[in-house]
């Protein structure tokens, strides 16, 4: 079965510094998010990609992040200077249609911050 | 403003057993409502999904959940739990603004297994 991947599971990174998670959406999708999960938290929805756009991006994504599809198969997300306050699990998905039959989710990538 | 409870943070069974997971939503128009599950190291894994027609759905694993609008419920079902079912599991609804879906989730129930 298809599957979305995320690397790496788990990073550490000091505050300030710039991190980026990596997802590789399935192939064939044209839709892309990223969620995270603050420890004992919610999934909480970041942003949604579509056709090298973004589509929605809540509160959350503030300046400090920013998203992109580099090539036909990558799609990243990017913290530019990070906070303690960002240290979750990141999720990524994708789906064939705009969302509304669900999503694919990838396994994760725990960011820590220092 | 659309939001999902689960007013069970951790629930207990033996295996064998009967299982109902609630998830109440608030949302003003007919909405789309997903249960995830997540085990422990994966990622969020689709379990069913309504949103519209017949009230009663069927999912994988041998889960069901029924949508009643009356009571904005949308009840996770097993009627015999196995040891493998011990996971989170996540009620969500889909919200859509910009012709993308965004889901908004509850904060979940975490399910163990009694053997």
């Amino acid at each position: 079965e298809p599957e979305v991947t995320q690397t790496p599971s788990h990073q550490v990174t000091q505050m300030g510094q710039e991190v980026i998670l990596r997802c590789v959406p399935i192939s064939n999708h044209l839709y892309f998010y990223w969620y995270r999960q603050i420890l004992g938290q919610k999934v909480e929805f970041l942003v949604s990609f579509y056709n090298n756009e973004i589509s929605e991006k809540s509160e959350i994504f503030d300046d400090q992040f920013s998203v992109e599809r580099p090539d036909g198969s990558n799609f990243t997300l990017k913290i530019r200077s990070t906070k303690l306050e960002d240290s979750a699990m990141y999720f990524c998905a994708s789906s064939e249609g705009a969302g509304g039959s669900g999503y694919t989710f990838g396994s994760g990538t725990r960011l820590t911050v220092v | 403003a659309q939001s999902v409870t689960q007013p069970d943070i951790h629930i207990t069974v033996s295996e064998g057993a009967s299982l109902e997971l609630r998830c109440n939503y608030s949302y003003g128009a007919t909405p789309y409502l997903f249960w995830y599950v997540q085990s422990p190291g994966q990622g969020l894994q689709l379990l069913l999904k309504y949103f519209s027609g017949d009230t009663l759905v069927q999912g994988i694993k041998g889960f069901e959940a029924e949508f009643k609008r009356s009571q904005s419920s949308f009840n996770l079902r097993k009627p015999s739990v196995h040891w493998s079912d011990a996971a989170e599991y996540f009620c969500a609804v889909g919200t859509s603004t910009s012709g993308t879906y965004k889901y908004i989730f509850g904060t979940g129930t975490r399910l163990k297994v009694l053997a």
